[in-house]
């Protein structure tokens, strides 16, 4: 049974770094073909897409993000880490981690993160 | 970089009815790379369709996908009253490696 879950501040500060960790189980990322990625939702908005991290440690980032965004994992502990650097209020919104190469078969239930001051 | 734009916004139908929903890419992609999603309040996606027309896995046969080029589509056949939500396509595989749409949101008329 896979399953994921997000973890981290529900609030932070302007100019803060976030930091998230999805602990997943039920698949192993140094497997071939594995990979997580991290997907984000304003309240109310669409889907945004945000890095993946593969079995190989390749990682890929949204265009638009990228000089934030870092994405790391730790194998042993079934753990991939997000981290967003330069927090606004316009990052808020619910982030998911996922099991997802290309498509999404399965997804963490997703965190809500406020940034206000 | 590709957009994908949905239409309509929102669709307002009864349950019985068919729906169908567009996304269009900004450039041709391979039908290869488009899933669609669904998402109801308070939940993660779903992933419904992959490839533009297989099915994942339980997902009920009323779903459907077809396209190809830059205009695609899901067909939801008879309406159950647990299909209205909000539904996302996805392109994978170009740089950046994902995009969505803006969604479609499908309301009880």
């Amino acid at each position: 049974q896979v399953t994921l879950r997000e973890s981290g501040p529900a609030l932070v500060k302007p100019t803060q770094t976030l930091t998230l960790t999805c602990t997943f189980s039920g698949f192993s990322l140094s497997t071939n073909g594995m990979c997580v990625s991290w997907i984000r939702q304003p309240p109310g908005k669409a889907l945004e897409w945000l890095a993946l991290i593969d079995w190989d440690d390749d990682k890929y980032y949204s265009t638009s993000l990228k000089t934030r965004l870092a994405i790391s994992k730790d194998t042993s502990k079934n753990q991939v880490v997000l981290t967003m650097t330069d927090m606004d209020p316009v990052d808020t919104g619910t982030y998911f981690c996922a099991r997802m190469c290309a498509t999404a078969d399965y997804w963490g239930q997703g965190t809500l993160v406020t940034v206000s001051s | 970089e590709i957009v994908l734009t949905q239409s309509p916004g929102t669709l307002s139908l009864s349950p019985g009815e068919r729906a169908t929903l567009s996304c269009r890419a900004s450039q041709s992609v391979s039908s290869v790379y488009i899933a669609w999603y669904q998402q109801k309040p308070g939940q993660a996606p779903r992933l419904l369709i992959y490839g533009a027309s297989t099915r994942a896995t339980g997902i009920p046969d009323r779903f459907s996908g077809s396209g190809s080029g830059t205009d695609f589509t899901l067909t939801i056949t008879r309406l159950e009253p647990e299909d209205f939500a909000v539904y996302f396509c996805q392109h994978y595989g170009g740089s950046p490696r994902n995009t969505f749409g803006q969604g479609t949101k499908l309301e009880i008329k």
